[in-house]
């Protein structure tokens, strides 16, 4: 029973536009999410996350928006640079008195020059 | 300020074998969680120690155990290896149990059981 769903495994984006990279999860008990960037040899990196009081939080170039009724997130880059080229991980924990987080598949961003 | 680190980098082992993997936490951090990360798959939870304590576990087999140590190092432990334990297994260390507390991720040990 997969959680969290990334149900893109790859995206290519041209360098300067947009990256939309999406998730969406099942269990309404997650409350706190988060993305992390993955290089190859490379363990994950804490990219941004965000509360479920919120809809939006930004930092930099990166977005991440949260739609609680449609239980979506994704995470917006703007404007995308080669260097942004790896594998985004969506993750999601929660007040089940299990301290973990949830992983999607994972997305291969790829951002051409 | 030191980062997570985990040794070994890589290994390889017999199915039936039994591994010890190693991580040293990031400075400031008491709360350790062990990820295996399969091929084409998001990592899956182990289990969290915190203050030398197990505090949540996932899915995973009694053969999975773990320690962690005062100084907040830990080790993940897998007995009677099988073919499926082949992964990448990844080692996070925050401040603070639970499941709000960023995690900060080690560059992983890649196992690979024949």
């Amino acid at each position: 029973d997969q959680q969290v769903k990334q149900n893109s495994p790859s995206l290519s984006v041209q360098e300067g536009r947009i990256s939309i990279l999406n998730c969406d999860y099942t269990n309404s008990m997650f409350d706190y999410f988060l993305w992390y960037k993955k290089y190859p040899a490379e363990g994950p990196t804490f990219l941004i996350s965000i509360s479920s009081i919120k809809d939006k939080n930004e930092d930099g170039r990166f977005t991440v928006f949260l739609n609680k009724s449609a239980k979506h997130l994704s995470l917006h880059i703007v404007p995308s640079q080669p260097g942004d080229s790896a594998v985004y991980f969506c993750a999601a924990s929660g007040t089940s008195g299990t301290y973990k987080y949830i992983f999607g598949t994972g997305t291969r961003l790829k951002v051409l020059a | 300020e030191t980062g997570v680190t985990q040794s070994p980098t890589h290994l390889i082992k017999t199915r039936g074998q039994q591994v010890t993997l190693r991580c040293s936490s990031q400075s400031g951090h008491n709360t350790v969680s062990w990820y295996q990360q399969a091929l084409g798959q998001g990592p899956q939870f182990i289990f969290q120690y915190y203050r030398e304590e197990e505090n949540g576990r996932g899915n995973f087999p009694p053969r999975f155990s773990g320690l962690q140590f005062p100084n907040y190092s830990s080790e993940l432990n897998v007995n009677a290896l099988e073919l499926d334990d082949s992964a990448l297994y990844l080692c996070a260390s925050s401040f603070g149990g639970g499941s709000y507390n960023e995690q900060f991720f080690g560059p992983g040990t890649r196992l690979t059981v024949l």
